[in-house]
């Protein structure tokens, strides 16, 4: 049973154009949204992240959106460059109180390639 | 400040050994957590700690022990390993169980 999930294993953008990144949830228990960016060789660095009171947070070009009736999230990037290429996590926080609360589940992770 | 390091960055290892992976973080967090992240699979939560002294199990806990005697540590031990633990383990860490976690660098096992 995926509770969260990222259902496009990868996506191609040009550079300057805008990169979306979808994340679909199950759990509406989940109170805290995270998105984690994950060079290859390196462990997930912490990108953005949202509360589920909100519906909106940017941060310079990083936008995320919280559909909290559709639990529906998505990563805008915009503009999008080169460096940006990388695999992108969405993570989901629990609010079950009770052994093991709070953990994240992560979806499988989306790869993004930017293209020159 | 180094944040959070692993140790191996790579491992070969036979099946049936034992193997220990290390994780340190200088950061002073009170939680820590290790994951295994597979290909098509994302990341998994193995176990976790939420404070010294106390340990719980993730998603995926079998065949896999932790210990936390510490703050700064959280050793991830694999008693008789199997291939099919061959996997990138992450050991990441948050100022509270709940708080944006963050991660280290990696351990690449293959387990033969």
């Amino acid at each position: 049973d995926q509770q969260v999930k990222q259902n496009s294993p990868s996506l191609s953008v040009q550079e300057g154009r805008i990169s979306i990144l979808n994340c679909d949830y199950t759990n509406s228990m989940f109170d805290y949204f995270l998105w984690y960016k994950k060079y290859p060789a390196e462990g997930p660095t912490f990108l953005i992240s949202i509360s589920s009171i909100k519906d909106k947070n940017e941060d310079g070009r990083f936008t995320v959106f919280l559909n909290k009736s559709a639990k529906h999230l998505s990563l805008h990037i915009v503009p999008s460059q080169p460096g940006d290429s990388a695999v992108y996590f969405c993570a989901a926080r629990d609010t079950y109180s009770g052994a093991g609360s709070y953990q994240l589940t992560f979806g499988k992770g989306t790869k993004l390639s930017v293209i020159p | 400040i180094a944040g959070i390091t692993q140790a191996p960055t790579s491992q070969i290892l036979a099946a049936g050994r034992r193997m220990t992976l290390r994780c340190t973080q200088d950061m002073r967090h009170n939680a820590m957590y290790w994951y295994r992240q597979d290909l098509g699979l994302g990341l998994r939560l193995i176990h976790y700690s939420n404070t010294a002294g106390t340990t719980g199990k993730g998603e995926v806990p079998d065949g896999y022990s932790v210990s936390r005697a510490n703050t700064d540590d959280f050793p991830l031990t694999l008693a008789s390993a199997v291939p099919s633990q061959t996997s990138v383990y992450f050991c990441a860490s948050s100022d509270r169980v709940g708080d944006t976690q963050y991660f280290g660098p990696g351990t690449r096992l293959t387990v033969l």
